[in-house]
């Protein structure tokens, strides 16, 4: 079955202890995404990469790293969490840029 | 960049009726609308898609219509049933653009 799958689901953290959260796709695409959705303010892109080893910034992404080592996998990295990253993390994946996104279940992260 | 307002942010409906949600964005470039929709605790599935060069299009009970001229395009459910209760998004893109650009959001609730 052709899917994005996110893990965790759910986390709460503390400030400060850094965390990853996992994205793995199984469809070949070529470009993946970071999204951060918050009441009111819709999906916010955070990083986006075009292909292996070619990251860039989106919309939002202080306080965000990401790694795509292998073309499947686009892990988002939070290395200091704060209270004002409490927030619903979706990652996609798209053949091309831009165009028809395939979403991931999204993680709810809450950090205290 | 593209800025897309999405209007309204809350609707409801009775069960049977239709429902429009509409976008409105400012670069003339675009030329890509997509429409997304979110199931609860679950991430955005494109539900249907118009490119610049078509003023509408159907699929089932779902349309998307398309103002260039006047920049906002439409999302219209007809015969709304209980499992059309969702968060849509629109979204945008243009050419050479690196990524969709989301509207905020409409929740739709039908009323069974």
């Amino acid at each position: 079955e052709a899917q994005v799958t996110q893990n965790p689901r759910y986390l709460i953290t503390v400030t400060g202890k850094k965390l990853t959260v996992t994205c793995s796709q199984n469809m070949n695409h070529e470009y993946m995404s970071w999204y951060r959705q918050d009441p009111g303010l819709g999906l916010r892109q955070i990083y986006y990469s075009m292909n292996v080893e070619v990251t860039d910034k989106g919309d939002v992404p202080e306080g965000y790293k990401v790694s795509r080592k292998e073309k499947r996998n686009f892990p988002l990295i939070l290395e200091s969490p704060s209270p004002n990253q409490t927030s619903l993390y979706f990652c996609a994946s798209s053949f091309g840029r831009a165009r028809e996104q395939y979403f991931g279940p999204g993680t709810r992260l809450t950090v205290t | 960049g593209e800025n897309v307002e999405q209007h309204p942010s809350t609707l409801s409906v009775q069960e049977g009726d239709s429902a429009v949600i509409k976008c409105t964005y400012s670069d003339s470039a675009s030329n890509y609308f997509p429409w997304y929709k979110q199931e609860l605790g679950k991430g955005p599935q494109l539900i249907i898609d118009i490119r610049s060069n078509v003023g509408e299009k159907k699929d089932q009970r779902i349309a998307v219509t398309l103002n260039k001229t006047a920049k906002h395009f439409s999302l219209h459910i007809t015969e709304t049933q209980p499992e059309d209760s969702a968060v849509y998004f629109c979204a945008a893109s243009y050419p050479g653009a690196n990524n969709l650009f989301f509207g905020t959001g409409t929740r739709l609730t039908v009323i069974p």
